[in-house]
């Protein structure tokens, strides 16, 4: 089975800081994405990636970035936290031409103080 | 622009009862149309993945159906128990590999 493995469960971050979220995949996905979810809203889409530094955004990139330096992994970037990044993030990967569907990872419950 | 809808957002039902979540989209060219499950606070679980050329999929209990025609999509769970209690996500890809586009969700109790 696919792995989605995201490093934290819970995170408690100061307004402000710099903040990175990392995401690893162990079947040699091509794409991977990152999503937040909000109570109300769903699943929106921060940014995604096809390929190795390659990355698109998806429909709320504003105060992210994202960085994809080798195929298994890709880290979403809080430049400087805010309140309103209080969320929980998921990270997702699947491939293109192996269509399995996606696999998600845990989720990372982000809180900004 | 896709979007995606499910209705209830909540559904309660006792043990035993047969249920049908629903799921609809409003761009019919869908490339396969994916059910989750979700816990309180936890990831996404994948239950079932419909291809656009198939029109149903069962695992178990579980059996999903794809009507591309009527943009919609069912999730039926036979027998339900208090274990199918969490929130399900049906999702949409317009194009191979492209991100999926999720409905809110509804979210199941089951009680004993």
């Amino acid at each position: 089975d696919v792995k989605v493995t995201q490093s934290s469960r819970y995170l408690v971050k100061r307004t402000g800081e710099k903040v990175f979220l990392e995401c690893v995949q162990d079947m040699d996905h091509e794409n991977m994405f990152w999503y937040r979810q909000d109570p109300g809203l769903g699943l929106r889409l921060i940014y995604f990636s096809y390929d190795v530094k390659m990355k698109e955004k998806g429909d709320i990139p504003e105060g992210y970035s994202v960085s994809r330096e080798k195929k298994e992994r890709f880290s979403l970037i809080l430049e400087s936290a805010s309140t309103n990044q209080t969320s929980m993030y998921l990270c997702a990967s699947g491939q293109d031409h192996i269509n399995y569907g996606y696999t998600f990872g845990s989720g990372t419950r982000l809180t900004v103080v | 622009k896709q979007e995606v809808t499910q209705i209830p957002a909540a559904l309660s039902v006792p043990e035993g009862e047969n249920l049908v979540l629903n799921c609809s989209f409003t761009d019919s060219a869908i490339y396969n149309l994916q059910w989750f499950r979700q816990d309180p606070g936890k990831g996404l679980t994948s239950l079932l993945l419909i291809q656009s050329s198939q029109r149903e999929q069962t695992s178990g209990r579980l059996n999903a159906s794809l009507d591309k025609s009527s943009g919609r999509s069912t999730l039926y769970i036979a027998a339900s128990q208090p274990g199918d209690s969490a929130t399900y996500l049906c999702a949409a890809a317009n194009q191979a590999g492209t991100a999926l586009i999720f409905g809110k969700g509804t979210t199941l109790s089951v009680s004993s």
